[in-house]
């Protein structure tokens, strides 16, 4: 069974710094992905980066990044330069299939609510 | 474009009423998915359509019926709701075969049953 945690319920940064907000996994696939979800106020799910288990690099778009360890099984997401807009619930979540390449389940962490101070 | 769009965005329903969740994307994508979502909890996955089939439901009951008319709609009827049912209802798709497995959310619709 896989279990993804988010130890931090909330987090709070100053408006252009950095934040890294924590996840750590556990499945027994040799082969998996993981996503990370921004979700705010308004409701909807926005993806916003993915990390494979075989990437060699660790994956960033634009301003995210993502801290992937992968004997520590922890997939950490980096905000740069935190924006008042950033001010969201972040969830981690992997593919519940095997080998994480099908459709279908996502598990998802309990989520870490974010909030960007001015 | 990796815009789902969800109508409408906010309904209130009696519990005898009949009600549909309407869900829409034009990416191609052949998976289809419901979520419920409670307030500061994870979505919790409802049903699943691949190729206009349903291929995963999570034990939902029965007040709840999903239908896959084409390939870029997904509808979600509701009768006989209960208060708790109250909540944020999602839809997603993705792509069923590929290297993309990313699952595009729509802005979810906020039901309130009374």
């Amino acid at each position: 069974a896989q279990k993804i945690t988010q130890t931090q319920p909330g987090m709070f940064v100053q408006e252009k710094e950095a934040v890294t907000l924590d996840c750590t996994y556990d499945t027994s696939d040799p082969s998996y992905g993981l996503f990370w979800y921004k979700q705010p106020s308004s409701g909807e799910m926005i993806f916003l980066i993915y990390q494979g288990s075989y990437d060699q690099q660790n994956a960033t778009e634009g301003r995210y990044s993502l801290n992937f360890q992968k004997a520590r099984k922890s997939a950490n997401l980096v905000i740069s330069a935190s924006q008042l807009g950033d001010s969201a619930m972040y969830f981690c979540a992997m593919p519940r299939n095997a080998g994480g390449t099908s459709y279908g389940k996502l598990t998802f962490g309990q989520g870490t609510i974010l909030t960007v101070h001015p | 474009d990796t815009e789902v769009t969800q109508t409408p965005k906010h309904l209130v329903m009696g519990m005898t009423n009949k009600k549909s969740l309407k869900c829409e994307q034009h990416m191609g994508h052949r998976a289809m998915y419901w979520y419920k979502q409670k307030a500061k909890k994870p979505p919790e996955l409802m049903f699943v359509y691949s190729y206009e089939k349903l291929s995963i439901n999570e034990s939902v009951p029965s007040r709840f019926s999903p239908e896959c008319p084409n390939s870029s709609l997904l509808n979600l009827h509701l009768h006989a709701l209960q208060p708790e049912d109250s909540a944020l209802y999602l839809c997603a798709s993705s792509q069923v075969r590929g290297g993309g497995k990313t699952q595009y959310f729509g802005p979810g619709t906020r039901l309130l049953v009374l």
